[in-house]
């Protein structure tokens, strides 16, 4: 299975200021998701990211918020840009190689605005 | 679209006993459905996948789910807790046929096991 790591961990930020979370997968993945998690709430997700191209965006979620990209089959960059308190949360990235196949997630990144 | 409904938002049981998550979906012809578990400060690991086939699913840590097609549910049971099973349960239910490819998540149930 493939194994993701995920940075940072954690982080505390300033209200405006942008923050890229970078995302890792050791193996060649077919589909790679970014989803954001509120505490105790289920995972929302904010869009598919395709290699290569744009990024395949939920309802609610718009480019220039959340710019992502995948410039190969294992890389994948989530930036929450302008930041706002609203945007604390954590944020999740999951991969798999098929539909029928499970998702691989990364223990995801707790972002704070101050 | 897929909907999954995970009625209990938490489950509190003592070490030992049986417990059972429950999970309903929205019907459909044949899905695909998963339960996952996170423990804290970490991301979502798999327990168990249902493709087709033997409606009783085995997963990891004694963990078992029956798909019920009739009854639209997926429930997660294992039949004695540990204190390490403390965590939060997702399920999640795709949709190929119908178009809905990605898998859409429950809530989660919060499983609490008291010593």
């Amino acid at each position: 299975s493939a194994v993701i790591s995920q940075k940072p961990s954690r982080d505390i930020c300033q209200r405006g200021t942008s923050l890229t979370i970078q995302c890792q997968v050791d193996s060649q993945v077919t589909m790679m998701f970014w989803y954001r998690q509120q505490p105790g709430q289920s995972l929302t997700l904010i869009a598919t990211a395709n290699q290569g191209s744009e990024a395949t965006y939920e309802s609610g979620f718009v480019i220039d918020k959340f710019p992502i990209s995948r410039p190969n089959l294992t890389f994948s960059t989530l930036t929450v840009s302008n930041m706002s308190p609203e945007d604390s949360s954590i944020y999740l990235c999951s991969a798999t190689g098929g539909f029928d196949q499970p998702q691989h997630f990364g223990d995801g990144t707790r972002l704070s605005i101050l | 679209a897929q909907s999954v409904t995970q009625l209990d938002s938490q489950v509190p049981v003592f070490e030992e006993a049986p417990v059972e998550l429950r999970c309903n979906y929205s019907s459909s012809v044949s899905v695909y459905l998963f339960w996952y578990v996170q423990y804290p400060n970490q991301g979502l690991q798999l327990l168990l996948k249902y493709l087709s086939g033997s409606t009783l699913v085995k997963g990891i840590n004694g963990f078992e789910a029956e798909f019920n097609k009739s009854q639209t549910s997926f429930h997660l049971r294992k039949p004695s807790v540990h204190i390490s099973d403390t965590a939060e349960y997702f399920c999640a239910v795709s949709d190929p046929a119908g178009g809905s490819y990605i898998p859409t998540f429950g809530r989660g149930t919060s499983l609490i096991v008291h010593p």
